[in-house]
């Protein structure tokens, strides 16, 4: 089993719709969860932290669940520019280590329908 | 605010020839840095990463090599090229200290191509 697994995609989905997809990790000791988005060609750009209460920003919902060791993004209202790729992040080790076991996975392709 | 950037952007190597990319962050101090690579259809993969000037852990053996000549300056090069290096080289840097926590934020990256 991959470390961090993602749905490949491509998710396709028409403009105003909600779309949701998860990203599971196998270290159940893992502490820290990111959502990134990607643009194509472009550096992965941190979207949101994934806290284990859920949290919101904006159209954005991010959740965790850890008996099921998945973290999950939700858009809502989806607009033309969150067409992009999104990248699960997860980090076994608690906040107050470095980043050098950050594992990435491949990322869910995301394309918005006008 | 913190700012990265790296360069350049884009190049087409040779095979056999060297490299070099640099990457140097702004608005922070003792920073740890890190560099990546990306090939198509699969996850970023760690390179090297840097706790402090002078100190690099290697994740991957292959034929390229990091250094962090001063604090805010790390840089990636090969000797001699092979054309399973091409991809997307990024560099990231974070902070413990600050706000950002654990968050690890990436430099515009560098499309290598080795022909």
């Amino acid at each position: 089993r991959k470390e961090v697994e993602q749905d490949p995609g491509p998710f396709n989905v028409p403009e105003g719709a909600t779309v949701a997809f998860n990203c599971t990790y196998s270290n159940s000791a893992s502490q820290s969860f990111f959502w990134y988005r990607q643009d194509c060609r472009k550096e992965p750009k941190l979207l949101m932290s994934v806290y284990s209460s859920g949290n919101e920003d904006g159209r954005f919902t991010a959740q965790l669940n850890r008996a099921s060791q998945y973290i999950s993004l939700l858009i809502r209202d989806s607009k033309l520019s969150d067409s992009a790729t999104y990248l699960c992040v997860v980090n076994p080790l608690g906040s107050n280590f470095g980043n050098e076991k950050l594992t990435f996975g491949t990322g869910t392709r995301l394309t918005i329908i006008p | 605010s913190q700012t990265i950037h790296q360069w350049p952007a884009t190049l087409v190597q040779p095979v056999g020839s060297p490299l070099s990319l640099e990457c140097t962050v702004e608005g922070t101090s003792n920073p740890n840095l890190y560099w990546y690579r990306q090939a198509a259809g699969r996850g970023l993969q760690l390179l090297f990463y840097s706790v402090g000037i002078g100190q690099i852990s290697s994740e991957v053996p292959q034929n390229l090599s990091a250094s962090r000549p001063q604090d805010r300056q790390f840089i990636l090069s090969s000797k001699k090229l092979l054309l399973s290096d091409s991809g997307f080289y990024l560099c990231a840097w974070s902070d413990l200290r600050g706000n950002s926590g654990n968050t690890i934020y990436f430099g515009e990256g560098s499309w290598l191509t080795v022909v």
